[in-house]
């Protein structure tokens, strides 16, 4: 079956550091690849997302890039925020009711 | 546009008990798939409602039903409660089987 794992954490960055939050999946098919965000006490936000090969996905200084021959959807930012501490969650979609299939969240505290 | 809300925001419960939580689903969308999550974990599947049918299960026991009303609205229930049913029920919602899905805010419910 399907199946997400991602870079645990937590992790502890300096605000203006680079951020990088590695993602791989196995998955039948070719799905989509996404992440989500989850701020503290509120559900999830989608942040970006990439349907096939090589998409490179973007949204608010964070990208990832869908690498089929590596099976990773790695989340990049170059200079992170105080406001970018959250839980991030890698997903895919599959199947044909396109449920979606999360890794276990990486928590992200950005510190002044 | 209303985004996808759920009710009740929290909800404490006991072992044995049964429950229902609701969610309306973004303007315009008649797809519901519902979410559980626990602690310090990822989203996992529970089920899927297209034009007021089930489409698609996790895997969850069967004392996990839902319902779709004509208005695309749902519900959850889950009958005798389990410690471990302890979680954020997250619901989404989006038009048609797609991949894009707009989450609510969840419930999160407390079974002691």
């Amino acid at each position: 079956g399907n199946s997400v794992t991602q870079m645990e954490g937590p992790v502890t960055l300096s605000e203006e550091a680079f951020l990088t939050i590695n993602c791989t999946y196995t998955a039948t098919g070719y799905p989509s690849l996404f992440w989500y965000v989850q701020y503290p006490g509120e559900g999830l936000q989608l942040l970006l997302k990439a349907t096939k090969a090589d998409d490179k996905g973007s949204n608010k200084g964070f990208e990832a890039t869908y690498r089929k021959e590596t099976t990773s959807f790695h989340l990049e930012k170059g200079s992170v925020q105080v406001s970018d501490s959250a839980v991030y969650f890698c997903a895919l979609s599959g199947g044909s009711n396109y449920k979606l299939t999360f890794g276990k969240g990486t928590l992200l505290t950005v510190n002044p | 546009e209303t985004g996808v809300t759920q009710s009740p925001t929290h909800l404490i419960k006991t072992r044995g008990q049964q429950v229902t939580l609701r969610c309306s689903s973004q303007s315009g969308h008649n797809t519901v798939s519902w979410y559980q999550q626990a602690l310090g974990q990822g989203p996992q599947f529970i089920f899927q409602y297209y034009r007021e049918e089930e489409n698609g299960r996790g895997n969850f026991p069967p004392r996990f039903s839902g319902l779709q009303f004509p208005n695309y609205s749902s519900e959850l229930n889950v009958n005798a409660l389990e410690l471990d049913d302890s979680a954020l029920y997250l619901c989404a919602s989006s038009w048609g089987q797609t991949d894009e899905q707009y989450f609510g805010p969840g419930t999160r419910l407390t079974v002691t």
